[in-house]
């Protein structure tokens, strides 16, 4: 059971680029969400889905994209990379909400 | 809005110390509450939560109860050990959406 995994690790973009992060569970989650980690403000909402064909934005949205086609995939896009969107990036899944989100280990992002 | 507030860091400790780590919240609703843990280098893992009032999480040495009245949900461990150095999250649900903390930074010196 490999849980919920982000692909890549760590990527360095040059301002303007355009990239995509890939996350996948195997769980048969309903809900997956991405979130941002940035020193000192604690993880931020980008985006969540609660079953598949269904998205919308959380707090801070602009600048990302989601889709979810499929219950296990929920890949984030980034249209053109600036480098306020340096950060580590963590993809979590959940069942529903009363059971807690299963995060992936995270991708680390640096604009440049 | 809904909201999670928890204590500022770093907090620093000798191995055996009390742990509590103080953490409130704002909700409209009836939110399940949560205590995450983050190791350097990894995401985040579930440690313990509570779903309604007067619940309480618990899990390696840890515990937290769900108070109502008080709204709060602290995280308490009475011997902390090095290896519990770590990252802490407060975290409530409420709806579709999570809400989390800003996090508590842990350090526990031998």
């Amino acid at each position: 059971n490999a849980g919920v995994t982000q692909t890549p690790k760590f990527q360095v973009l040059k301002t303007g680029q355009s990239m995509t992060l890939q996350c996948a569970q195997d769980m048969n989650h309903e809900y997956m969400s991405w979130y941002r980690q940035d020193p000192g403000m604690g993880l931020r909402l980008i985006h969540y889905s609660v079953g598949a064909g269904i998205t919308d934005q959380g707090e801070v949205p602009n600048g990302y994209n989601v889709s979810r086609s499929t219950t296990e995939d929920f890949p984030l896009r980034l249209l053109s990379a600036a480098p306020s969107q340096t950060s580590v990036y963590f993809c979590a899944s959940s069942p529903r909400d009363t059971h807690g989100y299963t995060f992936g280990s995270g991708t680390r992002l640096t604009v440049v | 809005g809904d909201s999670v507030t928890q204590m500022e860091g770093p907090v620093t400790l000798s191995e055996e110390a009390f742990l509590t780590i103080n953490c409130t919240y704002t909700a409209t609703g009836y939110p399940s509450l949560f205590w995450y843990v983050q190791y350097p280098g990894e995401g985040l893992q579930l440690l313990l939560k509570a779903t309604k009032a007067d619940d309480k999480g618990s899990n390696k040495g840890f515990e937290a109860t769900y108070r109502k009245e008080t709204t709060s949900f602290h995280l308490e461990k009475g011997s902390v050990q090095v290896s519990d150095s770590a990252v802490y999250f407060c975290a409530l649900t409420a709806g579709n959406q999570f809400y989390f903390g800003t996090g508590t930074s842990l350090t526990v010196i031998p």
